[in-house]
């Protein structure tokens, strides 16, 4: 069945270094929207960035994603990490109208 | 902006008491979510509706009923709570947004339930 796979449950890292999270799909369907979800302490889980094209890179707020169908991957990208990117991240995929989460990532980012 | 709201924003229910939590969404979105969020378990997807009269059972059901009368409200209904169920639920809707393409969704506050 469909599925979303992120494989850090925690990643922490210093502040300045380049960020990126690992997100990959499982899915028959050909035309997969993914999703990256951002949710901050005591906040609820809002959209970062989606992608449904293969190959080109999407961006917002600094953060970069590029949708790999031959990898079935849409990792998380940042080149350099701030204090406020501290959060969980959810990658999701929407397939056949259902949308499935992945278990998400901790990123904490220390001074 | 959407705009989701759920209440209560927390609660504190007894072991085999009902427990219903509220959302209402200004969005005018058919598609409505309730999902609850565990740590190790990311969000899990409970119940869904596509419109008015309709729920649809997610990936974990069991011991939870959904309701959604209107357009606006969506609500999710613990007949007999039990502490398993102590968790964060959230709601979400729907919709394409600022962003077009695929259903972009709208989470609330969330509701903090604890059942002791």
């Amino acid at each position: 069945g469909d599925s979303v796979t992120q494989t850090e449950g925690l990643v922490t890292l210093t502040e300045g270094l380049p960020v990126m999270l690992n997100c990959t799909y499982q899915t028959i369907y050909s035309n997969p929207f993914l999703f990256w979800y951002v949710q901050h302490l005591n906040e609820s889980p809002r959209l970062l960035l989606k992608s449904f094209t293969d190959n080109k890179r999407t961006e917002h707020q600094g953060f970069h994603a590029t949708l790999h169908k031959s990898s079935s991957s849409f990792h998380l990208q940042k080149s350099s990490a701030q204090l406020s990117d501290s959060a969980l991240y959810y990658c999701a995929l929407r397939s056949n109208n259902r949308i499935f989460f992945g278990d998400g990532t901790q990123l904490v980012v220390k001074p | 902006e959407a705009a989701v709201t759920q209440s209560p924003r927390n609660k504190v229910a007894v072991t085999g008491g009902k427990v219903t939590l509220s959302c209402n969404q200004t969005n005018n979105h058919n598609n409505m979510y309730w999902y609850r969020q565990d740590t190790g378990h990311g969000l899990r997807l409970i119940h869904y509706s596509y419109g008015a009269g309709s729920t649809e059972k997610g990936d974990i059901p069991d011991g939870y009923k959904a309701s959604r009368p209107s357009q606006e409200n969506f609500s999710l209904i613990l007949e007999l709570a039990t502490p398993s169920q102590t968790s964060v639920y959230f709601c979400a809707s729907g919709g394409l947004g600022d962003w077009g393409g695929a259903e972009t969704l709208y989470f609330g506050s969330g509701t903090r339930l604890t059942v002791l």
